[in-house]
């Protein structure tokens, strides 16, 4: 099965500075990589994906890239608020099953 | 968007007994929908494939016989925690895939909280 990656665990920022999270995979079939955002005791939820056809996608002050070849895939927030604080998961999966294989989390700690 | 929804929130049962647990999708059909279980400050980690009209997929190391899933109709599919323990305690989420054909989108369940005492 698919095998996901991720770095770092955790994650200390000062506000405005900006946050990378990166993640790895195994299996090369897997062609949508989505990131969610998970609040202590909450459903996780979706603030980004990316799928393998595209090199890098922008929201704002998310950003997530892709590099099919290394079979990495990378989370970018800019400008870090005090609200960015939260764990966020990476997951890999092939859409048509639609099955997500996780990645360990980062807490994100963002000091105002 | 999608909602989809879990009940109950949190439960707490005794060591041998069983517990359901229920995941529906309120404005749309889901023919698959899907389990996990998180641990504290841990990942979620897929448990198995819920199937509309056929028998569940497990992932590798899940008991399927420990891990009852049903998926009753095109809105429902519930797991029953077969002679809970307390390693069982854990936040379980379920969730659907919805969207156009091959989109990806899933959208999660709120969780449920089980503690086996």
């Amino acid at each position: 099965g698919e095998n996901v990656e991720q770095h770092p665990s955790t994650l200390s920022v000062q506000e405005g500075d900006s946050a990378v999270i990166k993640c790895t995979y195994s299996d090369s079939a897997s062609n949508y990589f989505p990131w969610y955002k998970q609040e202590l005791g909450k459903r996780p939820q979706l603030i980004i994906d990316i799928r393998s056809n595209v090199g890098e996608k922008k929201d704002q002050r998310i950003a997530v890239t892709l590099n099919k070849t290394a079979k990495h895939f990378s989370l970018h927030i800019t400008e870090t608020q005090p609200e960015d604080s939260a764990v966020y998961f990476c997951a890999a999966s092939l859409y048509n099953f639609n099955k997500f294989y996780f990645g360990s989390g980062t807490k994100l700690n963002v000091k105002p | 968007g999608a909602v989809v929804s879990q009940h109950p929130s949190w439960v707490i049962c005794k060591s041998g007994t069983s517990v359901k647990i229920e995941c529906r999708s309120l404005d749309f059909q889901a023919t698959t929908m899907f389990w996990y279980r998180q641990f504290p400050k841990q990942s979620l980690m897929l448990m198995a494939t819920s199937n509309e009209g056929s028998k569940a997929t497990y992932e590798q190391g899940v008991e399927k016989d420990k891990f009852l899933i049903n998926h009753a109709s095109l809105t429902l599919s519930t797991l029953t925690v077969t002679s809970a323990h307390p390693e069982d305690s854990s936040f379980y989420i379920c969730s659907a895939p919805h969207g156009p054909s091959g989109s990806g989108e899933q959208y999660f369940g709120p969780g449920t909280r089980l503690t086996v005492t």
